[in-house]
């Protein structure tokens, strides 16, 4: 199973809107909802900040949203701040009855 | 307090054997699908496997990468899962995290902090 495709980096200023994609097949983003997203401080335990695709836990802003077409995902966070910085990865079920990663995406705010 | 305590990382010789534990506290670990993922250096999360409950008869799946070579444990009792890998490689050097699946759902919803496995002679 190959890892989900993300862009290795994305940057932003405080205030502005940004969008990190993630690519799958139609085996693992295109064919299911299970799509979420993971905010990770190094040295820290990851976060759920999106699940099935669109969904927000309690506790996590609504600046941060998901939307998925057909193999790809998409995370956006609006109105960076500071404290969004870190690395953010999503996730997929498979055909496979297995979990995906994507590579990961380094957020910087600059 | 809701959480996952890892323990059991170290150094290790290419070849060798070692069994990490998570503990589970502030949520019924019985009912839930317990995962590892590991992270190794300067690299992404990678998804290792699982083991499901015991209304899943505590079925288990692999990644391809480690399929063979690792096991993965429950006991209920203690709220702990466990993850034994052996022939260790170099590669396997990275820091393992434990999360959780809560029934019928299909995202990680909460993570420990992760115990590092070095593969090193």
């Amino acid at each position: 199973q190959s890892a989900l495709t993300q862009p290795a980096s994305v940057s932003g200023s405080p205030g502005q809107s940004i969008t990190i994609s993630c690519t799958g097949t139609s085996s693992d983003v295109g064919g299911y909802r299970y799509i979420s997203w993971y905010q990770h401080h190094p040295g820290k335990a990851p976060r759920l900040m999106i699940y099935d695709v669109s969904n927000r836990p309690s506790g996590v802003s609504n600046r941060f949203s998901g939307s998925k077409s057909g193999n790809t995902a998409s995370l956006t966070i609006s109105g960076l701040q500071a404290e969004d910085e870190a690395d953010y990865y999503c996730s997929s079920y498979t055909s496979s009855t297995t979990w995906v990663f994507g590579g990961g995406t380094k957020l910087t705010v600059l | 307090e809701v959480q996952l305590v890892e323990s059991g990382g170290g150094l290790v010789q290419p070849g060798g054997s070692l069994k990490l534990s998570c503990v589970a506290s502030g949520f019924t670990f019985s009912a839930s699908v317990m995962h590892w993922v590991r992270q190794a250096p300067g690299k992404g999360l990678e998804w290792v496997g699982r083991v499901r409950n015991k209304a899943n008869s505590y079925a288990t799946t692999y990644a391809a990468s480690v399929k063979g070579r690792i096991t993965i444990s429950r006991e209920d009792s203690k709220n702990t899962a466990y993850l034994e890998m052996n022939s260790l490689k170099t590669e396997d050097t990275a820091v393992y995290y434990c999360t959780y699946i809560p029934p019928g759902y299909w995202y990680f919803d909460l993570w420990g902090r992760g115990t590092l496995i070095t593969v090193s002679s």
